[in-house]
């Protein structure tokens, strides 16, 4: 078991670029999550895949913001035309699907746009 | 919608100190409870977790019980270490909402020597 992992660890990009992160998740768990993080708050929620389907958008997820999870296994968020508010941390985290199944989280991607 | 209230830190607490953070939650099914820890620079790690009520979830000296009546999951650790300094996050999960964690804005910890 090699834990949740995402790619980069950090990018900094200018405004106006587009970035895309991936996120492997744990082997066996069928259930992968989005979420950010701005500094000081809490994670929020983005968006949900169970196997590849997407069940689950947020309305924070605009429409510059795309995932997907083509083969129920490794997932890519990618964010076009980026803004400086979309400066945050990026985390990914994946589970088994049950009442109470621990979430595990990778250790996120820092996006700084500049 | 579902959501969770945590008090607002920082708190800082000398070596050895009991500490308590408070959480509470707002709720239309029988979520599970969670709560993380978030050291600098990291993910999150799950300290402990609770499914159901009077359940007590416990944790390298933490714990925390699930009390439906009062809707709180307060986190508590007898004696504080520093290496304990760190973020820490309550959460919630709903399966009839697919799962997904929400979480309260974190209490920051300190703890000095």
């Amino acid at each position: 078991d090699t834990g949740v992992s995402q790619d980069p660890r950090h990018k900094i990009t200018k405004r106006g670029q587009n970035v895309t992160f991936r996120c492997d998740p744990i082997s066996e768990h069928n259930r992968l999550y989005w979420y950010r993080q701005t500094l000081g708050q809490g994670p929020e929620f983005l968006t949900y895949f169970q196997n590849e389907a997407q069940l689950e958008k947020s309305r924070l997820l605009s429409d510059r913001f795309s995932a997907e999870r083509p083969k129920g296994s490794f997932s890519t968020l990618e964010i076009q035309r980026t803004e400086q508010g979309d400066s945050a941390m990026y985390l990914c985290a994946s589970s088994t699907q049950g009442t109470g199944n621990t979430i595990y989280f990778g250790e996120g991607s820092w996006l700084t746009v500049v | 919608g579902d959501s969770v209230t945590q008090m607002e830190g920082p708190v800082t607490l000398s070596e050895e100190a009991f500490l308590t953070i408070n959480c509470t939650y707002t709720a239309t099914g029988y979520p599970s409870l969670f709560w993380y820890v978030q050291y600098p620079g990291e993910g999150l790690q799950l300290l402990l977790k609770a499914t159901k009520a009077d359940d007590k979830g416990s944790n390298k000296g933490f714990e925390a019980t699930y009390r439906k009546e009062t809707t709180s999951f307060h986190l508590e650790k007898g004696s504080v270490q520093v290496s304990d300094s760190a973020v820490y996050f309550c959460a919630l999960s709903d399966q009839n909402q697919g799962g997904k964690l929400i979480f309260g804005q974190g209490t920051e910890l300190s703890v000095k020597p």
